[in-house]
């Protein structure tokens, strides 16, 4: 059965803290991993990794996947109280499977 | 471009009453998926629906179905409501393809409450 875990599942931080959000899957069929942002409404698209070792940056966000040890990471530098949003690991494979999530807090 | 639109928004049905969500999507979007969210099992997927045609089915009691129709837009039906289906529904959209898991794009959600 195809599992995707994220940990931990919640994280209160102060603003400017940095944070590493982790994902690990099981899925047959891989074909990529994604990592949404959602506040209260619809997940939002933060990025896409195929490849193992290929960090994707976007501002303060970064990822890497490791698809040897079937992982990936997403860090998160000098955290602002916008950043407070649920963080979802999702796994392409037969279908699109998702993580519980981390819930995110970073208070002023 | 008009995102992923859900209706209604939020719904409220007892147990045993059956309920009926719909999605249009982006317009040229051609594939539609339903998922459940709720805080315990977190986002699961339903199904997948392409060119009227159900594609993929997540692990769900045959209570839930769905359709879609000629101009894509889709619809989910949840027959004999229980407490537990209480869940943020979400639809989302994208292209057909082999990439289209990976550029999905989510509506809002329609939050149903069951009492």
């Amino acid at each position: 059965e195809d599992k995707v875990v994220q940990s931990p599942l919640s994280l209160v931080v102060h603003e400017g803290d940095t944070v590493t959000l982790n994902c690990s899957y099981e899925v047959t069929n891989f074909r990529s991993l994604l990592w949404y942002k959602q506040e209260k409404k619809a997940p939002t698209f933060l990025f896409m990794l195929t490849s193992s070792g290929i960090e994707k940056k976007s501002g303060r966000l970064s990822s890497i996947l490791d698809k040897k040890e079937l992982f990936s990471i997403l860090n998160i530098t000098a955290t602002q109280t916008g950043d407070s949003a649920v963080y979802l690991c999702a796994v392409s494979g037969y279908a699109l499977n998702f993580g519980k999530g981390t819930s995110l807090l970073v208070t002023p | 471009k008009a995102g992923v639109t859900q209706t209604p928004r939020y719904l409220i049905k007892t147990r045993g009453q059956q309920v009926t969500l719909s999605c249009s999507p982006i317009s040229g979007h051609r594939s539609v998926s339903w998922y459940q969210q709720t805080p315990g099992q977190g986002l699961q997927f339903l199904f997948e629906y392409f060119s009227e045609t159900q594609r993929n089915k997540g692990n769900f009691p045959g209570r839930f179905s769905g359709r879609q129709f000629s101009n894509s837009r889709s619809e989910m039906n949840v027959s004999t409501l229980e407490l537990g289906d209480s869940a943020l529904y979400l639809c989302a959209s994208s292209l057909p393809g082999l990439a289209r898991q990976e550029t999905q794009y989510f509506g809002p959600g329609t939050r149903l409450l069951v009492l």
